[in-house]
């Protein structure tokens, strides 16, 4: 099936930094969607990108859809405490449900020091 | 809407018992999910359902899971005869088709451990 490969495992910044990950495929997905999960909760969707190529913000979030189809990568701009927690990114390959259900990365555990 | 909700949030089992999780989708929503995580990992797709026909359930661990949605709103997943291995977190999913977009809405899950 198809593997995501999520990086870097975890993250340890400072409150204030800017943040970086990114997920890559060796398979082409049609929609990409970045989630972050809170411990004992369900993962919350942050981003969804649809369009290789495709630039998308939603607040200090900021997430690409790579132009091969192949990888996505998160930006989170001055990050602050509440930002803690994993970050996953899922892709799906076909246009919508059904065994395309989306695939999921292994996560990226992002702490922040004050 | 409160959103998916799930229950019971926590359940802890003995080996060699069944149990079942139930997932209230968000309303208007025709698709329902189930996904497993085990820690560490990220969530991996289980089975799926539209309204309450099951469209794909190869993904089910092995013939001890299954799942139901008869009238296609709230769902149940049961494992029977459980195993070690089964300790995880079930979370459900639902998405509506409606918008196109289909984008999947998590509950916060129900976690199992089996002694």
């Amino acid at each position: 099936g198809q593997q995501l490969n999520q990086s870097p495992q975890s993250m340890f910044i400072q409150e204030g930094e800017d943040v970086s990950m990114n997920c890559t495929s060796s398979s082409i997905f049609n929609t990409w969607l970045w989630y972050k999960q809170d411990p004992g909760e369900g993962p919350v969707l942050l981003i969804a990108l649809y369009k290789a190529g495709e630039l998308t913000s939603n607040g200090r979030l900021t997430a690409q859809f790579g132009i091969t189809r192949k990888d996505s990568f998160l930006n989170i701009s001055a990050s602050i405490p509440s930002d803690v927690g994993i970050y996953f990114c899922a892709g799906r390959w076909g246009s919508g449900g059904g065994a395309d259900g989306l695939t999921f990365g292994k996560g990226t555990h992002l702490i922040i020091q004050p | 809407d409160t959103g998916v909700s799930q229950n019971p949030r926590h359940k802890i089992t003995k080996r060699g018992q069944n149990v079942t999780f139930r997932c209230d989708p968000i309303s208007e929503h025709n698709r329902l999910y189930w996904y497993r995580q085990t820690l560490g990992q990220g969530p991996e797709f289980l089975t799926y359902f539209q309204n309450e026909a099951q469209l794909e359930k190869s993904r089910l661990l092995s013939d001890r899971f299954s799942a139901e949605r008869p009238k296609g709103s709230f769902s149940t997943l049961e494992i029977q005869r459980t195993e070690q291995g089964d300790s995880a977190m079930y979370l459900c999913a639902s998405s509506s088709t409606a918008s196109g977009a289909n984008v999947l809405t998590f509950g916060a899950g129900s976690r199992l451990t089996v002694l």
